[in-house]
């Protein structure tokens, strides 16, 4: 039971360039979360899917699509990185997102430099 | 717009002490709150949830406590290690979507 895993770990990308961070999730979960980690900022949320084929903008989507390709992955995407999209970017899942029993569990991180 | 509060942004204390860690929020209508660790370069891993109806949480060494009406919980630890030494996050759950609003976390170093 792996959790939830993200690829790559670390990135450096040119402003302009795009990519695609993954993760997926082997716990059955129903929602998935994308967020950014700043220093002095703390943790904001980007996107989200509360199911499998539904998605919707977090607190700071600007710059962002996603993806949910199933239930196990949701796909981050950068169509044209700039260097305020240097950050720390953390997937995480939970088993339902209307409960307030369920909590929220991390990947380990992909650390993203634009330059 | 719900807004987290952790206090103090750092501590340091000698091994064995006991200590608590704060965490305040605006909005008291909310559905959980959890207690995160975060080792440097790595995830978040989660300690305690505590439901908007319980009071508090108990694991091991760790005592979360939540008073919704006044928009506070704590995180108690007793007898702390140099392994406790990390950055301990705050978060509530609430809003129609139930997501998680984060505070900005403490850093706690534990000296041996």
């Amino acid at each position: 039971n792996a959790g939830v895993t993200q690829t790559p770990k670390f990135q450096v990308l040119k402003t302009g360039q795009s990519m695609t961070l993954q993760c997926a999730q082997d716990m059955n979960h129903n929602s998935m979360y994308w967020y950014r980690q700043d220093p002095g900022m703390g943790l904001r949320l980007i996107y989200y899917s509360a199911s499998e084929g539904t998605t919707d903008k977090g607190e700071v989507p600007n710059g962002y699509n996603v993806s949910r390709l199933n239930k196990r992955e949701f796909s981050l995407r950068l169509e044209s990185a700039a260097p305020s999209q240097t950050s720390v970017y953390f997937c995480a899942s939970r088993r339902g997102w209307d409960s307030q029993t369920y909590e929220q569990y991390f990947g380990p991180g992909t650390r993203l430099t634009v330059t | 717009k719900q807004e987290v509060t952790q206090i103090p942004a750092a501590l340091s204390v000698p091994e064995g002490e006991n200590l608590v860690l704060n965490c305040s929020f605006t909005d008291s209508a909310i559905y959980n709150l959890q207690w995160f660790r975060q080792d440097p370069g790595k995830g978040l891993t989660s300690l305690l949830l505590i439901q908007s109806s319980q009071r508090e949480q108990t694991s091991g060494r760790l005592n979360a406590s939540l008073d919704k009406s006044s928009g506070r919980s704590t995180l108690y630890i007793a007898a702390s290690q140099p392994g406790d030494s990390a950055t301990y996050l705050c978060a509530v759950c609430g809003g129609s979507n139930y997501k998680l609003t984060f505070g900005k976390g403490t850093l706690l170093t534990v000296n041996p």
